[in-house]
């Protein structure tokens, strides 16, 4: 059983651009959290999904950031016309039963 | 709100021996969940161990165990026999029962000693 995958494991993009950070979940889970981590902090809650459910969103930007996880397909973490805070390692988690989390490798955003 | 404090920003031990790592949360629930990850410098965070609120045993796995202390909310790690391996920050996190988020601390970076 494949852990928990994360494309790419690096992304630059320039200010304005957008990103799109891509996860997929173990398989059997259902359960998908991202998660934000600035360098010398620990990861900031951002938004907790089912299939094709937002669940809770409390944690994400209000502008600018969305996430969707489709019946078919990866979670997509999208972040519009980024700026230079925008810059962190995202994290996605997922879950069989909300218990445990198991993590992906992050994807590292630069913005120029 | 929940909080979860590591008031050890570094921590080191000489290989083979005895560390405990610090983690205190602050909460008026009396059902949650409490873990501690492991993240290495290939930065995908591995659980170590997990605490049910409920439970007055200490969880262990391995060479690695807790000290739950719910009346004082303290939830410590303790790494026996260290090994080079268990280099890494480990955070400390918390959940409800009943909530949708886990909660991190700040993080204490681990360093082993050959």
């Amino acid at each position: 059983n494949a852990g928990v995958m994360q494309n790419p494991r690096h992304l630059v993009r320039r200010r304005g651009q957008e990103a799109r950070l891509r996860c997929s979940p173990m398989k059997g889970h259902s359960h998908v959290y991202w998660y934000r981590q600035l360098p010398e902090e620990g990861l900031k809650f951002m938004v907790y999904l089912q299939k094709e459910n937002i669940i809770d969103e409390s944690g994400m930007p209000k502008e600018r950031f969305s996430a969707e996880f489709p019946k078919e397909g990866p979670s997509i973490l999208r972040i519009q016309q980024v700026v230079r805070g925008d810059s962190a390692a995202y994290f996605c988690a997922s879950s069989p039963t909300r218990e445990k989390l198991f993590f992906g490798s992050g994807t590292q955003l630069s913005v120029l | 709100a929940q909080t979860v404090t590591q008031s050890q920003p570094e921590m080191s031990v000489q290989e083979a021996e005895t560390v405990t790592l610090s983690c205190t949360y602050d909460t008026s629930e009396s059902d949650y969940y409490l873990f501690w990850y492991k993240q290495p410098p290939s930065r995908q965070m591995i659980l170590v161990i997990r605490q049910e609120a409920y439970k007055q045993q200490n969880a262990t796995e391995n060479r690695f165990s807790v000290n739950f202390q719910k009346a004082a909310k303290s939830f410590s790690l303790k790494i026996s026999d260290s090994q080079l391996g268990d280099a890494a920050m480990y955070f400390c996190a918390y959940r409800r029962t009943t909530g949708n988020q886990f909660y991190f601390g700040t993080g204490t970076s681990l360093t082993v000693i050959p």
